[in-house]
């Protein structure tokens, strides 16, 4: 079975703090990809990272970091020092290889960043 | 990466009536995806779209209802059949393009049904 579960449903914390959205993924394959989508008031998905099974190091990218976990299955998403901006839905997913690289999404997080 | 359109970006349509669904990519891909968002939910994929081959549906969506066409490695058609007020979503295609082979999604396609 593939499962994505994002158990935050909705999120709101103060301006520049910082705030870690959690993914906990289930699959039975060796090779995977997980990713982060965010998706703001405006509807469009946009793209934020793709991360394959065989690479548990933690990326870095501005204000946002990732913490991978095969040990626990989880894909973390930290935004730091949080800004308005950064208010929107945002979806864990996951795609198995054998499976035509289908992206199976998490029921979302919505974060609400408060001014 | 891979620039994504798709037409019409919204439409408000009558129970009974159909639609058809538009999604240009700026490359040559080989796979496309349709998804399906229902209001406040996450994604769900609808079936998968390679050139010169009949689509491939996901558990609860039939050819009959959701029609698919890919003509070509940059272009396919999503036609919502007899609508009905519960497909109103917002439907999006996907592709997968780039260095790392991920996945992008065009705009969305706001469809409400009357």
């Amino acid at each position: 079975a593939q499962k994505v579960t994002q158990a935050q449903t909705e999120i709101s914390v103060v301006e520049k703090e910082d705030v870690t959205l959690d993914c906990v993924y289930e699959t039975r394959d060796t090779t995977y990809y997980l990713f982060w989508y965010k998706q703001p008031p405006s509807g469009e998905l946009v793209f934020l990272i793709r991360r394959n099974s065989f690479d548990e190091q933690n990326e870095i990218s501005g204000r946002y970091s990732w913490n991978f976990q095969k040990s626990t299955s989880s894909f973390n998403f930290t935004i730091t020092a949080s800004q308005v901006v950064d208010s929107a839905v945002y979806f864990c997913a996951l795609s198995e290889q054998n499976r035509d690289d289908k992206i199976i999404f998490g029921k979302g997080t919505r974060l609400h960043i408060l001014p | 990466s891979a620039v994504i359109s798709q037409k019409p970006s919204r439409d408000i349509c009558q129970r009974g009536t159909s639609l058809t669904i538009q999604c240009q990519v700026d490359s040559q891909v080989t796979m496309m995806f349709w998804y399906r968002q229902q209001p406040g939910q996450s994604l769900t994929l609808i079936a998968t779209a390679n050139q010169g081959s009949e689509a491939t549906y996901e558990s609860g969506f039939v050819i009959d209802k959701f029609p698919i066409s890919r003509p070509n490695l940059t272009f396919s058609t999503l036609t919502v059949s007899n609508m009905s007020p519960e497909d109103s979503s917002i439907y999006l295609c996907s592709v997968e393009a780039g260095v790392g082979n991920e996945q992008f999604f065009g705009p969305g396609t706001r469809l409400t049904v009357l």
